[in-house]
C-alpha cells in the first residue's frame, strides 16, 4: 500500500493567516492526489483534485501543488470557516489511501 | 444536485454481517465508481472498495475476504456487506461517488452511518 504522510499533524493559526500543509507519498503517484476538508460530525468535502485543480464552488484561497511524491495544500487568508481537519488521498493505485489528517486550530 | 443517502443497521454483535445501502439522487449512475470508505479515530479514513455500474469491483486487500459490494443500477442503489464483524469494524461508514476521470477524486459523500460492534 502507498503510505501518505501529512505534516504537521496540527497547526494553530489566526484569521487572515496563510497555512501550508504538506503530504508525502511513499512512492510516485504522479498528480493523482486529492485534498479534503472535514468538520466534526460531517463527511469530508473535496477541495482539490489532480493535485492542483480547484473543485467547483471551493474558494480560490485554497490551492494545491506538487507531483510525484511531494504535495502541498495552501490556505491563504484563513477564514473562520476554514478551521477544520484536512486530509490528502492518493488515487494512483489500489487500495486508495489517506493521510492521517492535519487539524487547523484557532490560535 | 447530487445526493447520496445511506442507511443500515447501526448496532451489530460480533460475527454478524454489516449491511449498508446507498441511494444516489440527482445524477447519472454511469461513469462513476461507487465507493465505500470508513473512518475511525484510531485508523483514520480507510478505503473499503468500489463498484461500477456493471458490477466490476476493487476491494481493499485487508478486507477483501469479508467484503461484498453490489449494485442495483435500475434503482441507482449500491450496497456493502461486511461479514464476521468484530469490534475493530466499529466505524463511521460513508458511501462516496468517484468520477471516472483523471485522479479519481471523491466528489460526493453520503452523510455517514455509525456502525458499532458490541456484544
Amino acid at each position: 500500500d502507498i503510505q501518505m504522510t501529512q505534516s504537521p499533524s496540527s497547526v494553530s493559526a489566526s484569521v487572515g493567516d496563510r497555512v501550508t500543509i504538506t503530504c508525502r507519498a511513499s512512492q510516485d503517484i504522479r498528480t493523482w492526489l486529492a485534498w479534503y476538508q472535514q468538520k466534526p460530525g460531517k463527511a469530508p468535502k473535496l477541495l482539490i483534485y489532480a493535485a492542483s485543480h480547484l473543485q467547483s464552488g471551493v474558494p480560490s484561497r485554497f490551492s494545491g501543488s506538487g507531483s510525484g511524491t511531494d504535495f502541498t495544500l495552501t490556505v491563504s487568508n484563513l477564514q473562520p470557516e476554514d478551521f477544520a481537519t484536512y486530509y490528502c488521498q492518493q488515487a494512483d493505485s489500489f487500495p486508495r489511501t489517506f493521510g492521517q489528517g492535519t487539524k487547523v486550530e484557532i490560535k | 444536485q447530487v445526493q447520496l443517502q445511506q442507511w443500515g443497521a447501526g448496532l451489530l454483535k460480533p460475527s454478524e454481517t454489516l449491511s449498508l445501502t446507498c441511494a444516489v439522487y440527482g445524477g447519472s449512475f454511469s461513469g462513476y465508481y461507487w465507493t465505500w470508505i470508513r473512518q475511525t479515530p484510531g485508523k483514520g479514513l480507510e478505503w473499503i472498495g468500489e463498484i461500477n455500474r456493471s458490477g466490476s469491483t476493487n476491494y481493499n486487500p485487508s478486507l477483501k475476504s469479508r467484503v461484498t459490494m453490489s449494485v442495483d443500477a435500475s434503482n441507482n442503489h449500491f450496497s456493502l456487506k461486511l461479514k464476521s464483524v468484530t469490534a475493530a469494524d466499529t466505524a463511521v461508514y460513508f458511501c462516496v461517488r468517484v468520477p471516472a476521470v483523471t485522479a479519481r477524486p471523491c466528489d460526493y459523500w453520503g452523510q455517514g452511518t455509525l456502525v458499532t460492534v458490541s456484544s
